[in-house]
């Protein structure tokens, strides 16, 4: 079974762009979960979704959003970036309940200039 | 606010060494306790304890929670240079959706 899949790997953009990070789950899992990780904060939980409707939030700025496809896909969107936006964002996924272990994938590494 | 901490922050011992890794927790609405491994890139998950003082047991890593004082334990025997990692401690709520929180990780070094 193919495991979790982000793309792209990297990315450098500079301030005030926006980007999107891709998030392809393990098949059959339903629920996408994202985090910003960096050396400072350690992983820190953005947003979940499930079933195409956000379920869950962290405490990030209105700046990050994201959003599920029908297929379990997701995409995050990061808009007028920031430099302190820098980090590795993992997403995870797993079937969806509560009792379910999340699995991670690759990440990406946003660099913003 | 949930939080989770984790000690030592930063660990450096020898190839063969026991080490115990401590997490210890204040959620709302606690769930489940994971421990996961991160190497390089991606955590990859080692164990979930949702009952104190069971032990879970994978090779030469175990790990035992305690609900009433709100903590856990890592433990590694008999280490290994391929054991270099950071170590994260989530917590994971109930309440009908996926909620995990991480601590800052306790990163590990196992010199030869």
């Amino acid at each position: 079974k193919a495991g979790v899949t982000q793309t792209p790997r990297y990315l450098i953009k500079t301030r005030g762009q926006q980007v999107t990070l891709s998030c392809s789950p393990i098949s059959g899992h339903r629920s996408v979960s994202w985090y910003q990780q960096t050396p400072g904060q350690g992983l820190q939980f953005l947003f979940e979704y499930f079933s195409e409707t956000q379920r869950n939030k962290g405490n990030f700025p209105g700046r990050f959003s994201g959003r599920q496809f029908s297929n379990s896909r997701s995409e995050m969107n990061v808009s007028t970036l920031e430099l302190g936006d820098s980090a590795l964002y993992l997403c995870a996924s797993s079937l969806g309940s509560t009792a379910d272990t999340q699995y991670f994938g690759p990440g990406t590494r946003l660099t913003v200039l | 606010e949930d939080k989770v901490v984790q000690s030592p922050l930063s660990l450096v011992v020898h190839e063969g060494d026991t080490v115990t890794l401590n997490c210890s927790y204040e959620v709302t609405n606690f769930r489940s306790l994971l421990w996961y491994k991160q190497e390089k890139k991606a955590p990859t998950f080692l164990f979930m304890l949702t009952s104190s003082g069971i032990e879970k047991k994978s090779g030469r890593l175990s790990s035992i929670l305690d609900k009433k004082e709100l903590f856990s334990i890592l433990n590694i025997t008999a280490t290994q240079t391929g054991d270099s990692a950071v170590y994260l401690c989530a917590v994971q709520e109930s309440g009908g959706y996926q909620k995990v929180t991480f601590g800052t990780g306790t990163k590990l070094q196992v010199i030869p």
